[in-house]
C-alpha cells in the first residue's frame, strides 16, 4: 500500500522567507509525484507534478519541487514566498502506472504574514 | 461544462437520514475519484471509477457508503443512516484517460450531519 506523510501540519512565515515543505511516500514501485494547494475557499489545483526525467520540477507561481529517489522524497519549496501563498498544501502519490489511487497526504497549513 | 461539478454544496442532515451526492466529471474524463476531506485529515480516498473497470471501492469506510457510476459520466455517493462522524467535505475528482494524469477536482459538498 502507498502512503504519504507531510511533516508539518501548520507553518507560519513572513513575506519574503524561503518555504520548504516535506514530503515523504511510501511506495515500493514506480511513482508519480504531486503537489495540490486549496487556496481558502477555493477548489484544490494542481501546483507541480513529476512523472520521470528532471528530478528538479517547477511548477506555478514559482514553486519548485525536488524528488529524491534514495530518500523517498518530494519536498516542495519557494524561495520567497507572498501572502497570497497562504493556503493549505498537499503532496499526493500514484503508485505503478495512472490507473491507481492517488494518494493524499494531510497537508500543511501556511500562513504568511505580510 | 468546463469543471467538475457537484451537487449539492451543502447539505444539512439528520442522523439516521440517507444522502445522496452527485458529480457530474469533465466531459471526456475516463477516470473518477470520490475523497472525503475532514479538518486535520486530509484527504481520505472513498472510490474511484475508471472507464468500463469494477470500481476500486477499498476505500469506503463502511457498508453504508456506496457509489455508481451511471454511463461512464455522472456518479452519485449515497451514504445510508448517516452518523455524525460523516460530517465532511466530499470531493469528486475526474481525470483525462492516460497515464498519471492530473485530477480536477470539483468545489465539493459540504455534509453536516446534526
Amino acid at each position: 500500500a502507498q502512503s504519504v506523510s507531510q511533516h508539518n501540519h501548520h507553518v507560519i512565515l513572513s513575506e519574503a522567507a524561503s518555504l520548504e515543505l516535506g514530503c515523504n511516500y511510501s511506495y515500493g514501485g514506480t511513482v508519480n509525484l504531486f503537489w495540490y494547494v486549496q487556496y481558502p475557499g477555493q477548489h484544490l489545483q494542481l501546483l507541480l507534478k513529476y512523472f520521470s526525467g528532471d528530478p528538479l520540477v517547477k511548477g506555478i507561481k514559482g514553486f519548485e519541487a525536488e524528488f529524491i529517489k534514495s530518500k523517498f522524497s518530494f519536498n516542495l519549496r519557494k524561495p520567497s514566498v507572498q501572502w497570497s501563498d497562504t493556503a493549505e498544501y498537499f503532496c499526493a502519490v500514484n503508485g505503478d502506472s495512472g490507473y491507481s489511487t492517488l494518494t493524499f497526504g494531510k497537508g500543511t497549513m501556511l500562513l504568511v504574514s505580510p | 461544462g468546463a469543471g467538475v461539478s457537484q451537487s449539492p454544496s451543502n447539505k444539512v442532515t439528520e442522523k439516521g437520514k440517507d444522502v445522496e451526492l452527485r458529480c457530474d466529471p469533465i466531459s471526456g474524463h475516463t477516470a473518477l475519484y470520490w475523497y472525503r476531506q475532514s479538518l486535520g485529515q486530509g484527504l481520505e480516498f472513498l472510490i474511484y471509477f475508471q472507464g468500463n473497470s469494477a470500481p476500486d471501492k477499498s476505500g469506503l469506510p463502511s457498508d453504508r457508503f456506496s457509489a455508481e457510476r451511471t454511463g461512464g459520466s455522472v456518479s452519485t455517493l449515497t451514504i445510508q443512516r448517516t452518523q455524525q462522524e460523516d460530517s465532511a467535505v466530499y470531493l469528486c475528482a475526474s481525470r483525462r484517460s492516460g497515464y498519471g494524469g492530473e485530477l480536477f477536482f470539483g468545489e465539493g459538498s459540504r455534509l453536516t450531519v446534526l
